[in-house]
């Protein structure tokens, strides 16, 4: 199972462009890299999934390099809300995931 | 896309007393779901994994004679929290495994349930 790495915490402003690294140095061939968004008291819920190259959502860019060993997630111009912590995270065997950390972002006004 | 909820969102208990939370996948069926357990400032820890119809299989460390789990049908999991005491204090997540128009498998995740044990 892919081991993931990411920033414990990252500061902006609103309306900045914010990117996140995830390191997965030992990723799998075939794994793709989903990124989920977790608000206080919530549950976490999807953001993004890539196994190459860029794909973009309403929602984020994914950058992931052609040696797949990390990805970027982009956040453009972001606001007071999206204030989260992010989780990187390769697929689990049959759905089991196991979170890292996670990155905690504070937008700030 | 698919939808898992989590019931109740959050529950107050005496110590001692049991607490039963539920997770339904509303438009699929699941025949696995997992529950996790997020203490404040930390990350998701799984707990175990329940499978329809058959007994759950629990993480290293969780006592399963205490958190319960339940798979009876392929869109309800329950998690009942035995003589729950404050140190069970937590946020409690359950997850469900599904695709979603185009996308690889992907996790869909309950609400959460704050329990908060007196």
């Amino acid at each position: 199972l892919a081991k993931t790495t990411q920033p414990i915490s990252m500061d902006s402003y609103e309306g900045q462009e914010v990117n996140i690294t995830c390191s997965h140095n030992n990723i799998a061939t075939n794994d793709y890299i989903t990124w989920y968004q977790q608000f206080p008291s919530q549950g976490p819920r999807f953001i993004i999934q890539g196994y190459k190259t860029k794909v973009t959502n309403e929602v984020a860019s994914l950058f992931i390099p052609a040696d797949r060993k990390s990805s970027t997630l982009s956040l453009p111009r972001v606001s007071l809300s999206d204030t989260a912590v992010y989780y990187c995270l390769p697929p689990g065997q049959g759905g089991k995931l196991i979170f890292g950390q996670g990155t905690e972002l504070s937008v700030k006004p | 896309g698919a939808v898992v909820s989590q019931h109740p969102s959050w529950v107050i208990c005496k110590s001692g007393t049991s607490v039963k939370i539920e997770c339904r996948s509303l438009d699929f069926q699941a025949t696995t779901m997992f529950w996790y357990r997020q203490f404040p400032k930390q990350s998701l820890m799984l707990m175990a994994t329940s499978n329809e119809g058959s007994k759950a299989t629990y993480e290293q460390g969780v006592e399963k004679d205490k958190f319960l789990i339940n798979h009876a049908s392929l869109t309800l999991s329950t998690l009942t929290v035995t003589s729950a005491h404050p140190e069970d204090s937590s946020f409690y997540i359950c997850s469900a495994s599904g695709t979603s128009g185009d996308r690889d498998t992907e996790a869909f995740f309950g609400q959460g349930t704050r329990l908060t044990v007196v």
